[in-house]
């Protein structure tokens, strides 16, 4: 069962902040946030695992509830580089090769 | 920086045909997967290959699919007899824990 985010769209100006969740029905080992742009392939930004470990970027940051099997993905002060469609992909398992199961994605805009 | 490769970029064929998409994963991973995206719809999984063998499969991969690893550098995805709903961005990932997206093959069948 895929993880269902929201917003489904989102239009921000250059330097607004913006919050896009992702919510799992299953217990998650991970969650990897991805964005991709029109016509490309999804780029990794970000993996948080069961245990609190945390890779990304600056500015992008995110938060992963293992409880309430959500994550949520933070981008402050935004440019107009983030535009795209951001997806989140959740694993179930603790090692090995990695299934991800992706949400519908969210769409952000970012305006100058 | 490494990164995933994949030819190639697209591909145009005639309903029934047989295709093959390719693909070089980044050289230290071990992990290698295929997903597809409809266009402006989501990512989805089809399988994921380890240790020369398949790990998983989804619902997607019947028995027109099959994967291969034929020498130390490429992994192939086959498509025996391609459909109009095999129509899609094919792509290509390969991991350690995170896991890298080559650029897509565009499979249109016509």
């Amino acid at each position: 069962q895929q993880p269902v985010q929201s917003p489904q769209a989102v239009i921000l100006r250059e330097g607004e902040d913006a919050v896009i969740n992702c919510s799992s029905s299953k217990a998650l080992y991970s969650v990897h946030w991805y964005r991709q742009k029109h016509g490309e392939a999804p780029v990794f930004l970000m993996i948080l695992l069961k245990g609190g470990e945390q890779k990304g970027h600056e500015k992008i940051s995110a938060s992963f509830n293992e409880k309430k099997q959500q994550s949520s993905l933070y981008l402050t002060a935004s440019q107009l580089s983030y535009s795209g469609t951001y997806f989140c992909g959740t694993g179930e398992k603790i090692q090995g090769a990695q299934k991800l199961v992706f949400g519908q994605g969210t769409r952000l805009t970012i305006n100058p | 920086e490494p990164e995933v490769t994949q030819t190639p970029s697209h591909q145009v064929t005639q309903m029934g045909q047989e295709v093959i998409l390719r693909c070089v994963p980044i050289s230290n991973h071990l992990y290698f997967y295929w997903y597809r995206q409809i266009l402006g719809q989501k990512v989805e999984f089809l399988v994921s290959f380890y240790n020369n063998e398949i790990s998983e499969k989804s619902e997607i991969f019947d028995d027109q699919f099959s994967v291969e690893r034929p020498d130390g550098s490429n992994f192939t995805l086959k498509i025996r007899s391609t459909k109009l709903e095999d129509s899609a961005m094919y792509f290509c990932a390969s991991s350690g824990d995170t896991q890298y997206f080559g650029p897509g093959t565009r499979l249109t069948v016509l």
